[in-house]
């Protein structure tokens, strides 16, 4: 157990839907990290932030966006949801940037 | 630009046999190395980590890494692959642009044991 928790852990949804994944980092950890793994694409960095700041960027969609609240958890919001959208979302975290990443076991998103 | 490159896609090995997963990366000067395993349906773990210092690291599941700086390498090694090694394996590096760390990972090694 990684102490990363994500929310929820299997989503069914739509084309054109709005859904949110929520992700608590692990205790003391500041920078919370979005990746989205597809079986086409592998693992893409989204986004990261520190603290309740944005801090790096990746390749996320416009479609998407992300939210560090001051509880340090975060949500990823996925809207106007396209069949390839359909992938593992996961959340990591870490103390700082420089240490390791400790991943969630991810949300996986079926969009129908 | 930086960037990590895992040569092979897919590697199988009879139970047993030792293990050697190739990673290098491209960067200016040293970066910050990592090594983590997904099993299947799961999240990604860490294995081992360089920073500095010793270029051997020894991780968790009896996993070691070189770090080779002539040539830009961090190759994951194990002496003696078990069947539950079975997963993908991923590269990362920690790298510095214009003053912002940048984490990259390699697009992964998937890894098959024999019995």
């Amino acid at each position: 157990d990684s102490g990363v928790t994500q929310t929820p852990k299997h989503l069914i949804t739509a084309t054109g839907q709005r859904v949110t994944l929520r992700c608590s980092p692990r205790s003391g950890d500041l920078s919370v990290y979005w990746y989205q793994q597809s079986l086409d694409q592998g693992l893409q960095f989204l986004i990261q932030y520190y603290n309740g700041e944005e801090r790096a960027k990746g390749n996320i969609l416009e479609r998407f966006s992300a939210q560090q609240f001051p509880d340090l958890h975060s949500e990823l919001n996925l809207s106007s949801l396209e069949l390839g959208d359909s992938a593992l979302y996961f959340c990591a975290s870490s103390v700082s940037d420089y240490n390791e990443q400790f991943f969630g076991p991810g949300t996986r998103l079926t969009v129908l | 630009a930086q960037s990590v490159t895992q040569p092979d896609i897919h590697i199988t090995v009879s139970e047993g046999a030792s293990l050697e997963l190739r990673c290098n990366y491209s960067y200016g000067a040293t970066p910050y190395l990592f090594w983590y395993v997904q099993s299947p349906g799961q999240g990604l773990q860490l294995l081992l980590k360089y920073f500095s210092g010793d270029t051997l690291v020894q991780g968790i599941k009896g996993f070691e890494a070189e770090f080779k700086r002539s040539q830009s390498s961090f190759n994951l090694r194990k002496p003696s692959v078990h069947w539950s090694d079975a997963a993908e394996y991923f590269c990362a590096v920690g790298t510095f642009t214009s003053g912002t760390y940048k984490y990259i990972f390699g697009t992964g090694t998937r890894l098959k044991v024999l019995a």
